[in-house]
């Protein structure tokens, strides 16, 4: 059984682009939330999806947004890229709509602004 | 609001010893789920092992298990007979039953050391 998998794993973009990022969760997998990590603030929550729907959002400016597919892959986009936004991201696919099942983490996408 | 707190910056321990990782929390929520997630180089977060809040019982896994104080909101791990494949960075993290909002910890880098 395939993983969560995340594309592309690493991206180097420019102040003021913006970039999408891609998570194709475990198979059946419903739930999607994603996460960034960065040495200074640790993990933070960004969003959580379940059946296309978000069902919370962390506290993150505007610039961040997300979506879910019919499939239930997931995108999150940035836009106006700030070199502050350089982080690991991390997407978790779960099988249940709830926090109490296991949340399996894609392998991340390392994004680099300059 | 709900924090998860991680003392232990850094810790290490001799190849087949035993060591506990601390972790606190905070919330005013009954329903909720702990977990201990470790990262290792490779990025990927692994679970390590969960316990639903409503258990007395400390959850078990293999080498790893857990002290679970609930009126104290304290959550240790302990690895027994610590292998040099435990190093990583150990996560605790705490989720309100119903969503995958995770609240992370700042992490605890283990090293074992051979």
């Amino acid at each position: 059984k395939a993983g969560v998998t995340q594309t592309p794993r690493y991206l180097i973009k420019t102040r003021g682009q913006q970039v999408t990022l891609s998570c194709s969760p475990i198979s059946g997998h419903r739930s999607v939330s994603w996460y960034q990590q960065t040495p200074g603030q640790g993990l933070q929550f960004l969003f959580e999806y379940f059946s296309e729907t978000q069902r919370n959002k962390g506290n993150f400016p505007g610039r961040f947004s997300g979506r879910q597919f019919s499939n239930s892959r997931s995108e999150m986009n940035v836009s106006t890229l700030e070199l502050g936004d350089s982080a690991l991201y991390l997407c978790a696919s779960s099988l249940a709509q709830g926090g109490g099942t296991e949340a399996f983490f894609g392998q991340g996408t390392r994004l680099t602004v300059v | 609001a709900q924090t998860v707190t991680q003392s232990q910056p850094e810790m290490s321990v001799q190849e087949a010893e035993t060591v506990t990782l601390s972790c606190t929390y905070d919330t005013s929520e009954n329903n909720y789920y702990l977990f201990w997630y470790k990262q290792p180089p490779s990025r990927q977060m692994i679970l390590v092992i969960r316990q639903e809040a409503y258990k007395q019982q400390n959850a078990t896994e293999n080498r790893f298990s857990v002290n679970f104080q609930k009126a104290a909101k304290s959550f240790s791990l302990k690895i027994s007979d610590s292998q040099l494949g435990d190093t990583a960075m150990y996560f605790c993290a705490f989720v309100h039953s119903g969503t995958y909002k995770y609240i992370f910890g700042t992490g605890t880098r283990l090293k074992v050391l051979a």
